[in-house]
Formats: C-alpha cells, sequence, structure tokens
C-alpha cells in the first residue's frame, strides 16, 4: 500500500507560468514533508519541507502548502523556469517521540518547463 | 560543509556476479545512512538505513546486504547478483535527529 502519493506522472507548463505539484498520503501520523528535486542521473536534492504544524512555507519561487483534514500537499513553483524541468518527489516521515522515522517517498511527478 | 560520495558512477554486471557500492560522508559524525534504489517507472525505495557502526535495519527482502565498517562509510553488497537488481542507487545521510535526508550522486547499475 502505497502511502505516499503522486497521481501525476508528467507535467508540462509553461515558462513564466506557475506550476503545481500535488502529493498525496494516507497515514495521518505524517508530521514532516518534503519535497525532492531530481535530474537525470543525479541524486536528489532537498528542495523544502513543512512541519504539520504549518500549513504554508515559502522559500523564494517555491512555497509547499499542506491541507492535513484532506492529507494533501502541493508544491508551487512562480514564476516557472526551464531549469525547474526535473521529477519532484514527495517525502513524509513520522515522529516517533522524538525520533524522526524513515522518509516514505512518492513516485515522483516529471515537470517540464517549456521555453 | 558535509558532502557524501559514492561510487563506482556506472557499473555493468553480469547476472550471478558479485557487487560492492561504497559510500563515505565527511564533515559529520554519527550520521544516520541509507541506502535507496530507483528502478525505472518507480519511486525511491529505501532498501537498508543505519543508524550506527555495524547497525544495519533492512526494509525490503532481497539478495542485497549492507554494512558499516566505519561511521561514516556505507556499503552496499551482493554475493550473485539478479537481472532485476538493476536499477540507480542512491546513498544518502541525514543527521542523527534531523528530517531531511541528503543524497549522494547515485550510481547507475545494470544487469546483464
Amino acid at each position: 500500500d502505497q502511502q505516499v502519493k503522486q497521481n501525476s506522472p508528467s507535467l508540462s507548463v509553461q515558462e513564466g507560468r506557475i506550476s503545481i505539484l500535488n502529493c498525496d498520503y494516507t497515514n495521518s501520523m505524517f508530521d514532516y514533508f518534503l519535497w525532492y528535486k531530481k535530474y537525470p542521473a543525479e541524486g536528489p536534492t532537498f528542495l523544502i519541507s513543512i512541519s504539520s504544524i504549518k500549513d504554508k512555507n515559502e522559500d523564494g519561487r517555491f512555497t509547499v502548502f499542506l491541507n492535513k483534514s484532506a492529507k494533501h500537499l502541493s508544491l508551487h513553483i512562480v514564476p516557472s523556469q526551464p531549469g525547474d524541468s526535473a521529477v519532484y518527489f514527495c517525502a513524509a516521515s513520522v515522529n516517533y517521540g522524538g525520533s524522526q522515522g524513515n522518509l516514505i517517498f512518492g513516485k515522483g511527478t516529471k515537470l517540464s518547463v517549456k521555453p | 560543509s558535509q558532502t557524501i560520495h559514492q561510487w563506482p558512477a556506472t557499473l555493468v554486471q553480469p547476472v550471478g556476479s558479485p557487487l560492492s557500492l561504497e559510500c563515505t560522508v565527511e564533515g559529520t559524525s554519527n550520521p544516520n545512512l541509507y541506502w535507496y534504489r530507483q528502478a525505472a517507472g518507480r519511486g525511491l525505495q529505501l532498501l537498508f538505513y543505519s543508524v550506527g557502526i555495524g547497525q544495519i535495519s533492512s526494509e525490503v527482502p532481497q539478495n542485497l546486504s549492507a554494512s558499516r565498517p566505519q561511521d561514516r562509510q556505507f556499503i552496499l553488497s551482493s554475493k550473485k547478483l539478479l537481472l532485476s537488481d538493476s536499477g540507480f542507487y542512491l546513498c544518502a545521510w541525514s543527521h542523527g535527529s534531523g528530517n531531511t535526508i541528503y543524497f549522494g550522486e547515485g550510481s547507475w547499475l545494470t544487469v546483464v
């Protein structure tokens, strides 16, 4: 059973527009969420994270929104740039009494930003 | 600053041959260490994680094994590779109490 789901395997956006990447989760115990960006043949790089006590976290062009009641989070990229073209992974973890559990990853969404 | 390196970057091995992928972390002590695999068309799957020397936890049954002979060294091994072992293997680390995982460059393994 997949606990973290990224239902869109791919997304195509025009340069300068907004990219919205979605992620759903099933485990209500998840309390920390992260987004990673991955270029082909490279390791994923950490992009942005959010704790379950917040509903929004912003870092430059990247904003992550968390809707706990819907068990849904999204990553907004504004404005989108061709260099943003990559695979984006959503990940989540549970805090077990102060010790963070392992990250559970979604399958990723491939973002293509067209000039 | 902390860095993570894994090698080799690319490997082509025949079925039944052994495997050894190595990973080292610099600039931190007592990190948590991880091995992930990204198979074609699939997401990142956690294979092993370690919270200390000699302490290895396996997440999925397989013919791979991991070892941590030193604090900042993590090794992924197999005695006999299968075709299904082909994929992109990623070593990663995190602070012992941290939430964020940092990945290495990855190693492409093709079993032929």
